[in-house]
């Protein structure tokens, strides 16, 4: 089974508006943590948010913020008025485990967002 | 200054030669990372160090060989290169402890487009 599953392969926007990029993750491990990363088209990985599995609130960072139901296990990314610049390819990934677990992400096979004018 | 560093950028070379990649992050953590992102945009770990000792090595050919001189250094030296090793490939770092506050989130490199023919 797949641990990340992103199920938009792509998405459209209009400028100013929301958008939810969805994510659900798979694990039997109490601590896990989740992370969304961005990649625009010149290709670098950037960092947006983390939830991590214990954590009472969801995440929020700027204009990111994390709709994380662990019942579910979904973790979907809203970014709030959206800007042409969010265009990219937007990546779900979980890290499993405690510090002596496993450090590495497994990825989701990502969504694109087209953000339009 | 850049945080986590990658030379080359562009690697072109033919099928059955050797070449390296090296990484190089100045954020002080303890966990290096190589991830392998292949044409459908699929990202895949292949290998983790903490501290200079491997700890992660996922199924990778061996003619793929990582080592890292220190904490701050994590090359790939690929023997033999063959067409499907076309991909770009990330170096990551994170401060690997994590819980408690700390995220433990993984800042990428640029990437290295590897282009085998």
């Amino acid at each position: 089974a797949q641990k990340i599953t992103q199920t938009q392969p792509g998405m459209f926007v209009q400028e100013k508006e929301a958008v939810t990029l969805d994510c659900t993750y798979d694990t039997s491990d109490p601590s896990y943590g989740l992370f969304w990363y961005k990649q625009p088209s010149s290709g670098e990985m950037i960092f947006l948010i983390y939830q991590g599995s214990y954590d009472q609130q969801n995440a929020t960072e700027g204009r990111y913020s994390l709709n994380f139901q662990k019942a579910r296990k979904s973790a979907n990314l809203v970014i709030s008025a959206s800007q042409l610049g969010d265009s990219a390819m937007y990546f779900c990934a979980m890290r499993e485990g405690g510090d002596t677990g496993r450090r590495a992400l497994t990825f989701g096979s990502g969504t694109r967002l087209q953000v339009q004018p | 200054d850049t945080a986590v560093s990658q030379t080359p950028k562009y690697l072109v070379t033919q099928m059955g030669n050797d070449k390296s990649i090296k990484c190089e992050q100045n954020l002080g953590h303890d966990t290096m990372y190589w991830y392998k992102q292949d044409s459908k945009k699929f990202l895949k770990i292949m290998f983790s160090y903490n501290n200079k000792e491997l700890i992660i090595n996922e199924t990778v050919p061996n003619r793929f060989s990582p080592k890292s001189p220190d904490k701050a250094h994590l090359n790939l030296h690929i023997n033999s290169l063959e067409l499907g090793d076309s991909a770009v490939y990330f170096c990551a770092s994170s401060q690997g402890a994590w819980g408690q506050g700390l995220k433990g989130e993984q800042y990428f490199g640029p990437g290295t487009r590897l282009t085998v023919t």
